[in-house]
């Protein structure tokens, strides 16, 4: 069966500092993969996705960056954060074509920056 | 510009009764709609979904009502439990469903024993 990790489940890092969000799916190969903040107020936005290896997308400029190296995962980095940064930031997968396109999310990743 | 609206920030309904949540969107283009629910802490999971050739979709208590005239969807919710409680994200997508999921900003329901 197929089951997505993120970690860490929750981090606490100064303005400042990098960041380093992994995500990683099992039992499934060459999934569209998705990573999504929810803010306060905001709801779910939609930050990156990549249909393969290498491929990102970016939806949102920000100081944020993903990439994709190998094909099951996805990790999502910052050189620098910002206070606004702070979130719960939550990776998915679909497998297109397999039947209804249903996005499965990770736990997610509470960021508080301070 | 937001193209999936879920006006009702939250919603208190009382154990036993119906729950709907309403969502608007905005993009003709949409053809596909979901509904998800999340708990705190926790990602969001799936809940139902319908396409844009139906109208209406069913799964247990849970009931998706689509009025493409409109741009607007509904969830209903019948008997409302107090396990329901929880933020209800409604997503859509174009390309029957292969391009990525716009969510709305979600509803808060509270079901109340």
């Amino acid at each position: 069966s197929q089951t997505i990790h993120q970690w860490p489940a929750t981090l606490v890092q100064p303005v400042g500092s990098p960041l380093s969000l992994e995500c990683t799916v099992e039992g499934t190969s060459n999934p569209n993969l998705y990573w999504y903040r929810q803010a306060a107020g905001r709801g779910l936005q939609l930050l990156f996705y990549s249909v393969g290896i290498g491929q990102i997308s970016s939806e949102v400029p920000q100081n944020l960056s993903a990439s994709r190296p190998q094909d099951r995962q996805f990790i999502l980095s910052s050189k620098k954060l910002l206070l606004s940064d702070s979130g719960f930031y939550l990776c998915a997968w679909v497998q297109l074509g397999a039947g209804a396109n249903v996005l499965t999310f990770g736990a997610g990743s509470r960021l508080t920056v301070l | 510009d937001q193209q999936v609206k879920q006006n009702s920030p939250s919603l208190s309904v009382q154990e036993g009764r119906i729950s709907i949540l309403n969502c608007d969107y905005t993009n003709s283009m949409f053809d596909y709609f979901l509904w998800y629910k999340k708990y705190p802490a926790e990602g969001p999971t799936f809940l139902i979904s319908i396409s844009s050739i139906k109208d209406k979709n069913e799964d247990g208590r849970f009931t998706v009502f689509l009025n493409k005239s409109a741009k607007h969807l509904s969830l209903h919710i019948v008997p409302s439990q107090p396990g329901d409680s929880a933020v209800y994200f409604c997503a859509a997508s174009a390309d029957s469903g292969n391009t990525p999921l716009v969510f709305g900003k979600g509803t808060r329901l509270s079901v109340i024993a």
